[in-house]
């Protein structure tokens, strides 16, 4: 029943490693995100998807990789990581990205720590 | 990344008390605003969004947006210990939402 779905809630790696996180929302939304949440709290996004097609990508290294199979879904991949990769990392849904008057839901996060 | 800009706290208040929490933002565009809430260890949940000029009140929560001073605030009014988290501004200027850095609230007992 949950409406944004991610795994795993925790990973922990070596620097250098590649990691995946997945996301899925059974809402019928458009539009997911990616968002980091660092300890201090603030939320950045990273990518945003509208109907499996890129339509935000903020300034991220593109060591950072989202694929979008199909609307529902928006994976994360992570190459060669590094300690700074470090933090919380968000997915998110809205209906129809691009409209103002709608709502960003979470999923509950994926805690990332790089040793 | 567009300008939210939050008290990052900590605010205290006494159990019973009104919490004011207050944001600004830097784009004129911004045509909707929204409080979230995270409790530590959570994830951001959704408690208010206005879209007009004025007041909007939901139980104990009231959102006011100032557009012409792009100022948006939240008042909860008899605040409750279960209140204490940190409170995330976002504003949406028509294509993405940009957050503040969160207030931390603590309502003590």
């Amino acid at each position: 029943d949950t409406a944004v779905s991610q795994t795993p809630k925790y990973l922990v790696t070596q620097m250098g490693n590649d990691k995946s996180i997945k996301c899925e929302q059974n809402l019928g939304h458009d539009t997911m995100y990616w968002y980091k949440q660092d300890s201090k709290k603030f939320l950045k996004i990273m990518f945003s998807y509208n109907n499996k097609e890129l339509i935000i990508n903020e300034t991220v290294p593109n060591r950072f990789s989202p694929k979008s199979p199909d609307k529902a879904h928006l994976n994360l991949h992570i190459n060669s990581l590094e300690l700074g990769d470090s933090a919380v990392y968000f997915c998110a849904s809205s209906q129809v990205g691009g409209r103002s008057y709608e709502k960003l839901f979470f999923g509950s996060g994926t805690q990332l720590s790089v040793l | 990344q567009k300008e939210v800009e939050q008290n990052s706290g900590p605010l205290s208040v006494p159990e019973g008390a009104i919490a004011s929490l207050n944001c600004t933002y830097s784009d004129r565009g911004s045509q909707s605003f929204f409080w979230y809430r995270q409790y530590s260890g959570k994830s951001p949940e959704l408690i208010m969004f206005i879209y007009s000029n004025g007041d909007k009140e939901d139980g104990r929560f009231t959102a006011q947006l100032n557009k012409a001073s792009q100022y948006v605030s939240l008042l909860i009014r008899d605040s409750q210990p279960s209140d204490s988290a940190t409170y995330l501004c976002a504003v949406n200027p028509g294509n993405q939402f940009y957050f503040g850095t969160g207030t931390s609230l603590t309502v003590i007992p």
